[in-house]
């Protein structure tokens, strides 16, 4: 029973194509977030969604559009990949949007772009 | 702006020596929450600590422990007896408690290579 599971796992497309990750928790968690790792693996936050509602939206571009159709699900759709998106997403959940909440990671999905 | 530095970018030790990740902070907040997370080759991120600003007890769980010491705003990570599974990359993160909505602030992360 995965705690926050993502799919697909891997992702590979040509530049100029339109991907979408889903992204879904079990955890009863009312927070969900998105962070990027790039090829040094540095993380960096995206997005979150608090009870489907967008909380932060970290100066991503808008090719980038988050969606959750309710509180465990947060899927990610990106508009006319570019070479530079090439990254890990990870998928996180939180109980709640306190920063005192630890993370619950998925397992990443690892995007190619040819 | 909150900032988290792990200077050391690569490490390399041999299985049973003890090993100290190094992390410093930086917060104008005066409550936030500080974070240690694992990723083994798998790729998969794991949590390991959560640490309060207002609680500057070390914590120590199995060959784990944990040093948080404000007035350097550092906060260390220490395995002793290290394993070959120990292997992986790990991250120190912050949080602060004002208007950041649990967003963390990860450093660039110290992979750490257990030989045997």
């Amino acid at each position: 029973d995965t705690a926050v599971s993502q799919t697909p796992k891997y992702l590979v497309t040509q530049m100029g194509n339109d991907k979408s990750i889903k992204c879904e928790q079990n955890l009863g968690h009312d927070t969900m977030y998105w962070y990027k790792q790039d090829s040094k693996k540095f993380l960096k936050i995206m997005f979150s969604y608090n009870n489907k509602e967008l909380i932060i939206n970290e100066t991503v571009p808008n090719r980038f559009s988050p969606k959750s159709p309710d509180k465990a699900h947060l899927n990610l759709h990106i508009n006319s990949l570019e070479l530079g998106d090439s990254a890990v997403y990870f998928c996180a959940s939180s109980q709640e949007q306190d920063s005192n909440q630890p993370q619950h990671f998925g397992d990443g999905t690892r995007l190619s772009i040819l | 702006a909150q900032k988290v530095t792990q200077a050391q970018t690569e490490i390399s030790v041999v299985e049973k020596e003890d090993v100290t990740l190094d992390c410093v902070y930086e917060t104008r907040d005066t409550t936030y929450y500080l974070f240690w997370y694992k990723q083994p080759p798998s790729g998969e991120l794991v949590f390991l600590i959560r640490r309060n600003s207002f609680d500057e007890q070390n914590e120590i769980s199995g060959r784990y422990s944990w040093n948080f010491q404000k007035s350097t705003s550092s906060f260390n990570f220490t395995i002793t007896a290290s394993q070959v599974v120990d292997s992986a990359v790990y991250f120190c993160a912050l949080s602060e408690a004002w208007a950041s909505y649990g967003k963390l602030t990860f450093g660039q992360g110290t992979i750490l290579t257990v030989h045997p």
